[in-house]
């Protein structure tokens, strides 16, 4: 399978710095996906940037896409302690058709320190 | 809201048994998916329908069967358990169409095999 890889594995920062997250993906995408797991639960998505989009911001969120590189990053500005999860990166394949199939990373695990 | 539920959060089977992961989605979503996720590999796609009675194998359907005879509901099947299906395995789903849609996941069902 072509996965993506994350980068890094795992980071650690202190309440109110910035994380950021970087995701690399092998053929050419229709869209890429964030989401967001906590600890042994399912995933929750946090935002979608489209393959003719640069950046996209959400909240606190601030994702960047450049098809060129094949690479994506997701910047978490001020975290919070509640932010503390891994972080996951997801592509769609634009031969996908319909089905809406996504390709993951392997992840990302932040720990934000009180 | 869309709801995704998973028949079990913990399952704990003995090598050689039929196991049945059932997975429920309250949206009348067209896809549906199953993952397993094991450390330092990501989310790996076993098999994902795009109707009723319809199914495509993903990237490591070997072990794994499914079945879906309603739009709500799609099970997993492992016919013969082994101790390498040890994982957790999560069920997620979506809407078809060429809109690129976020994926629902459910809250993912940890299996032991003993």
């Amino acid at each position: 399978s072509q996965q993506g890889e994350e980068d890094p594995q795992a980071l650690s920062i202190q309440e109110g710095e910035n994380a950021t997250m970087n995701c690399s993906y092998k053929t050419s995408i229709n869209n890429l996906q964030w989401y967001r797991q906590n600890s042994g639960r399912g995933l929750v998505h946090l935002i979608l940037i489209r393959s003719n989009e640069r950046e996209k911001h959400s909240g606190r969120l601030r994702v960047t896409l450049d098809t060129s590189k094949k690479s994506s990053s997701l910047l978490i500005t001020a975290s919070r302690a509640a932010d503390t999860a891994s972080y996951f990166c997801a592509s769609a394949n634009p031969y996908g058709g319909a089905t809406n199939k996504l390709i993951f990373g392997t992840g990302t695990l932040l720990a934000v320190q009180p | 809201d869309v709801k995704v539920t998973q028949s079990s959060r913990y399952l704990v089977k003995r090598t050689g048994e039929k196991v049945f992961l059932e997975c429920v989605q309250d949206m009348d979503h067209e896809n549906m998916f199953w993952y397993r996720q094991d450390p330092g590999l990501g989310l790996r796609l076993i098999y994902f329908s795009y109707d009723v009675k319809m199914k495509e194998k993903g990237d490591i359907p070997e072990g794994y069967s499914v079945s879906r005879e309603k739009k709500e509901r799609f099970s997993l099947i492992l016919e013969s358990a082994s101790t390498n299906q040890t994982s957790m395995y999560l069920c997620a789903s979506t809407p078809l169409g060429d809109s690129p849609y976020e994926q629902y996941f459910g809250p993912g069902t940890r299996l032991t095999v003993t």
